[in-house]
Formats: C-alpha cells, structure tokens, sequence
C-alpha cells in the first residue's frame, strides 16, 4: 500500500525564519509530487510540484527532492505569520494510477 | 465565479438517513473528484469520474454512490448514514486525469452525523 508519511507537527518558527517541512514516501516508483496548502477551514490550494532530483524555487517556497532517499520538502524563506497553515505533501505514483496519495499534514505556525 | 462549488457547505443529520452532496465545476475539466478529509486532516480519494466515467472507486462503503449525470457536475448519495461518515467531504475537479497534479478543490462539505 502507497503510503505519504508527514511530522503532524505543530511547527513553530518565528516570523522570517525558514520553515522545513518534510514527506517521506512509500513506492519508489513515484514520479510527480505536490505541496498543496490548506488554512483552517478551507480547501486545500496547490503551491508547488515537483517531478525531478533537486530544487525548484518559486518566490520564497522551495521544493527539494531525493529520490534515492524517497523524500521531499518544501522550504519556506522569510516565513509570514499569513504561511500559517497546514501544508499536505501529495505524490502521484504514475502507472495509470490516476489519483493523488496525500500526507497527513504538517500544521505550520508562524510567531509574530 | 466559483471555479468547483459544493452544495450544502454543512450537513447534520441522523445515524440511518440518507443524504446528498452535490458538485459543480465551471472550468471545463473533464475529470472530477471526491475526497472524505477525517477529524485527523487526513485526505483520501473516494472516487473520481472521467467525462462521466468512473475512473477510480477506493475501498468506500456501498452506502456512498457517486452519479455524474455529465461531467462538469458530480453529485454523492450517501445511504443509511454512520457516526463514522462525520468529516469534511472536498470535491476537486482537473483539466483531464493525466493532469492530476493541479486540482481545485470546493469549499467542503461538513457533514455531521449524530
């Protein structure tokens, strides 16, 4: 069984720290993954993919992916207390599979 | 104009009745979804329709019944609702099912089982 693992949290960084957040996943086959961002409340919003090794930058998010080590995370530079949210990492494992696998979610605090 | 609308945004109801939910999109995405997201956060796939074709059916209780009577609306019948049915149902729609990644979600449904 696919599984996303994802640290619950909550997380607490400060106001313009970088916030690391975290996914593992389970099927080593996996080819896309995703950051979407959910406020309390709300209905999750799509924020980042990634579908090879490294880094993407868009402003201050960043996403990072290992394949060999089956994980990938999102930075987020100079975080806002408007960041706080929970972030859901969600992999596409390809095949024909045609459905997303989420995390849990990692709830993010930002302290002013 | 709201790109996926859900209809009702809550729902509560007692154990043994039957209910709706229903979806809409408005961005000419061919494929929809639904997802049930628990007290926990956690968000799982229920169902999705391709063009009115059912594409993915998740291990889901027969009670819940998915119809797309075309494929810019996807509506779910639940029957004989459960305690456990109580969470947050999101319906999302995407261009086609080969572009999965980017999908908009609806506000939610709440829905509330006593």
């Amino acid at each position: 069984q696919k599984e996303v693992e994802q640290n619950s949290g909550p997380l607490s960084v400060p106001e313009g720290a970088i916030a690391s957040l975290n996914c593992t996943y389970s099927d080593r086959g996996s080819q896309s993954f995703f950051w979407y961002r959910q406020y309390s409340g709300k209905s999750p919003e799509l924020i980042m993919f990634i579908y090879s090794n490294g880094d993407k930058e868009d402003g201050r998010f960043t996403a990072q992916l290992n394949k060999a080590s089956q994980y990938v995370s999102l930075l987020i530079r100079d975080s806002q207390p408007s960041d706080s949210a929970t972030y859901l990492c969600a992999v596409y494992s390809g095949a024909g599979s045609y459905q997303l696998t989420f995390g849990k979610g990692t709830k993010l605090s930002v302290i002013p | 104009d709201t790109a996926v609308s859900q209809t009702p945004k809550y729902l509560v109801t007692q154990m043994g009745n039957d209910k709706s939910i229903k979806c809409e999109q408005n961005l000419g995405h061919d494929t929809m979804y639904w997802y049930k997201q628990d007290s926990k956060k956690f968000l799982k796939i229920m169902f999705s329709y391709n063009n009115k074709e059912l594409i993915i059916n998740e291990t889901v209780p027969n009670r819940f019944s998915p119809k797309s009577p075309d494929k810019a609306h996807l509506n779910l019948h639940i029957n004989s609702l459960e305690l456990g049915d109580s969470a947050v149902y999101f319906c999302a729609s995407s261009q086609d099912r080969a572009n999965l990644y980017e999908q908009y979600f609806g506000p939610g449904t709440r829905l509330t089982v006593t």
